[in-house]
């Protein structure tokens, strides 16, 4: 099943651009965190807010939650070439137990 | 120590064949995780195991069967696979509701 839809699909940026990426979500959360994703190959945690945080930063990265309208924003500032990936986020909103539902994703291309 | 080691990197198999994937993680994680992607879309969500027990089954086929040996190890046994099973399979853990660690994956082929 999927909870979270990305918006954009795909973005394309010259480098020291600001990317944002948008999800929305449909059920109730207890947190939601955004992936990053190298070519198919594992998945890398950015950050994770929780169901009771509005906002959160962490380098480079700005996440945002809004529960009223179940939408999270991801802020990528000052892009660089390696930040070309595909970016998902992801709901935990299993009560018994934990896991993940991913969004659709967004691939971010970040060129020189 | 940060990482989830999956082995093998890639599998070919055949519809008959009889195969294992193997997951270990040494974080002292205790929840684990089974997840297929295909090409160009998000990873699904197949298996959760806490402490050991499995959790989470999102309505697998039977011949997706895991197997959680101890607290570190997560094995996914497969079974006269089908072509469209033919995905990159993804083991992650994570201490309760935290961030997940994910493995590089599994590329399996199915011929």
């Amino acid at each position: 099943s999927q909870q979270g839809e990305e918006d954009p699909q795909a973005l394309s940026i010259q480098e020291g651009e600001n990317a944002t990426m948008n999800c929305s979500y449909k059920t109730s959360i207890n947190n939601l965190q955004w992936y990053r994703q190298n070519s198919g190959r594992g998945l890398v945690h950015l950050i994770l807010i929780r169901s009771n945080e509005r906002e959160k930063h962490s380098g480079r990265l700005r996440v945002t939650l809004d529960t009223s309208k179940k939408s999270s924003s991801l802020l990528i500032t000052a892009s660089r070439a390696a930040d070309t990936a595909s970016y998902f986020c992801a709901t935990d909103v299993y009560q018994a137990g934990t896991a993940l539902i991913f969004g659709k994703g967004t691939t971010l291309s970040v060129s020189s | 120590d940060t990482e989830v080691t999956q082995t093998p990197k890639h599998l070919v198999m055949g519809m008959t064949n009889k195969k294992s994937l193997k997951c270990e993680q040494h974080m002292g994680h205790r929840a684990m995780y089974w997840y297929k992607q295909k090409a160009k879309k998000p990873p699904e969500l197949m298996f959760v195991y806490s402490y050991e027990k499995l959790s989470i089954n999102e309505s697998v086929p039977s011949r997706f069967s895991p197997e959680c040996p101890n607290s570190s190890l997560l094995n996914l046994h497969l079974h006269a696979l089908q072509p469209e099973d033919s995905a990159l399979y993804l083991c992650a853990s994570s201490h309760d509701r935290d961030e997940q660690y994910f493995g590089p994956g599994t590329r399996l082929t199915v011929t």
